[in-house]
């Protein structure tokens, strides 16, 4: 089945510092991912549309210039944190639709920034 | 605007007993996908089930049963003869037909199988 693989698992990190993730479709093309992030006992929130060879698509209220975002293959996005703070730790997930209208989610990875 | 409200915070029950886990969305689309995913305490999202808007059948997957219902807007999902492993947050989502293919959740049920 679909598959997509998300990475670091976890991650911790000193204020001030960027963090990477990625977001990698293993048996599929994606030309559009979805990261998500979910604060503790609370529901997942979408945070941007990544889209392949263009800009992503942010929600209101996510920074962009916070929260980048590359989609520089039809297999891989990446959302770098910049410049983390302790209110940035979260759970961050991203996923990606195979087709026929379902999603694939990757592992999530957990950030904590101290 | 598209919305997915689960009513039920949190839920807890004995072991082996029946539970039902509600799910009430508003789209003025009428064509849709509806989830459910079950989030165990590692994390992941784990796919339970997608059904479309055009699909009215009732599912069952072992103890696992959902029942769609257009006329009052609800995907209810029910789990029989519940066990401890079942305990995990719940989510119920919707996703339009269209060009934006975001799925929006909705804030998630935690349930406790209390052994």
């Amino acid at each position: 089945g679909a598959v997509v693989s998300q990475h670091p698992s976890r991650v911790i990190c000193k204020s001030g510092t960027s963090v990477k993730i990625e977001c990698r479709s293993l048996d599929f093309q994606a030309t559009t991912m979805f990261w998500y992030r979910q604060f503790p006992k609370q529901s997942l929130m979408l945070m941007a549309t990544s889209n392949e060879g263009s800009k992503a698509t942010y929600e209101q209220g996510v920074e962009k210039d916070k929260f980048l975002i590359n989609h520089a293959s039809l297999t891989l996005s990446t959302l770098t944190v910049t410049s983390a703070h302790p209110e940035d730790s979260s759970f961050y997930i991203c996923s990606a639709s195979p087709g026929g209208g379902g999603y694939t989610f990757g592992s999530g990875t957990r950030l904590t920034v101290v | 605007a598209q919305k997915v409200t689960q009513a039920q915070t949190e839920i807890s029950v004995v072991e082996k007993e029946d539970v039902t886990l509600d799910c009430v969305y508003e789209t003025r689309d009428t064509t849709y996908y509806l989830f459910w995913y079950k989030q165990p305490p590692s994390g992941e999202l784990v796919f339970l089930i997608r059904r479309n808007s055009f699909d009215e059948q009732n599912e069952i997957s072992g103890r696992y049963s959902w029942n769609f219902q257009k006329s009052t807007s609800s995907f209810n999902f029910t789990i029989t003869a519940s066990q401890v492993v079942d305990s995990a947050v719940y989510f119920c989502a919707l996703r339009l037909m269209n060009r934006d293919d975001k799925i929006i959740f909705g804030k998630g049920t935690r349930l406790h199988i209390l052994p």
